[in-house]
């Protein structure tokens, strides 16, 4: 089975920290995403990697930074936390649509707070 | 910009009545279409999928879905729900844009009451 994991399930920071989220998946998927999900809005895709030091920009990127330095490892980096980047972050991943098949694995969610 | 709509943010039903959630997508091109699930406390995990052939797919837990092309939809069904099927689902789209993530929708927060 895929398995996606992700660094704390429930994270609690003060404005202004820098903040890590890790995320691993097991399956040498290229692609990763992170996401972050609030009530009523549904999964908004923050950041994309489809390969070793690759990203690209989701639809709100704003506040926030990524790393890949290996293919199973994405990071995503709040720089200047605040209150509201107060959410559950959603880290996946997908193997290359070579065949057409794009779903995405997802891990089990990191709840931050910032107080 | 192309976007996911489900119209029914909460549905509440009784044990063994007829489910059917709305997805909807504005994008004329090819899609591939999914069904995520979200269990209490769990994880995202997928309930079915559509790519090419037979519009009328069929996932776990006796969950179906029908792609209307025509109408740009991807409804999901089950003739009988349980009070074990609580949870919020997520209709996501994959358009062959150029872009590698989903276009998720809103989902919608469903409620069995025994």
């Amino acid at each position: 089975d895929v398995k996606v994991t992700q660094s704390s399930r429930y994270l609690v920071k003060r404005t202004g920290e820098k903040v890590f989220l890790e995320c691993v998946q097991d399956m040498d998927h290229e692609n990763m995403f992170w996401y972050r999900q609030d009530p009523g809005l549904g999964l908004r895709l923050i950041y994309f990697s489809y390969d070793v030091k690759m990203k690209e920009k989701g639809d709100i990127p704003e506040g926030y930074s990524v790393s890949r330095e290996k293919k199973e490892r994405f990071s995503l980096i709040l720089e200047s936390a605040s209150t509201n980047q107060t959410s559950m972050y959603l880290c996946a991943s997908s193997p290359n649509p070579a065949g057409g098949y794009n779903e995405q694995f997802f891990g089990p969610g990191t709840r931050l707070t910032v107080l | 910009a192309q976007s996911v709509s489900q119209h029914n943010h909460h549905v509440i039903l009784s044990e063994a009545a007829s489910l059917e959630l709305g997805c909807n997508y504005s994008y004329g091109g090819t899609v591939n279409l999914f069904w995520y699930v979200q269990y209490p406390g769990q994880h995202l995990q997928l309930l079915l999928k559509y790519f090419s052939g037979d519009p009328l797919v069929k996932g776990i837990k006796g969950f179906e879905a029908e792609f209307i092309k025509s109408k740009f939809s991807f409804n999901l069904r089950k003739p009988s729900v349980q009070w074990s099927d609580t949870a919020e689902y997520f209709c996501a789209v994959k358009m062959d844009t150029g872009r590698r993530a989903l276009t998720f929708g809103s989902g919608t927060r469903l409620q069995v009451q025994p």
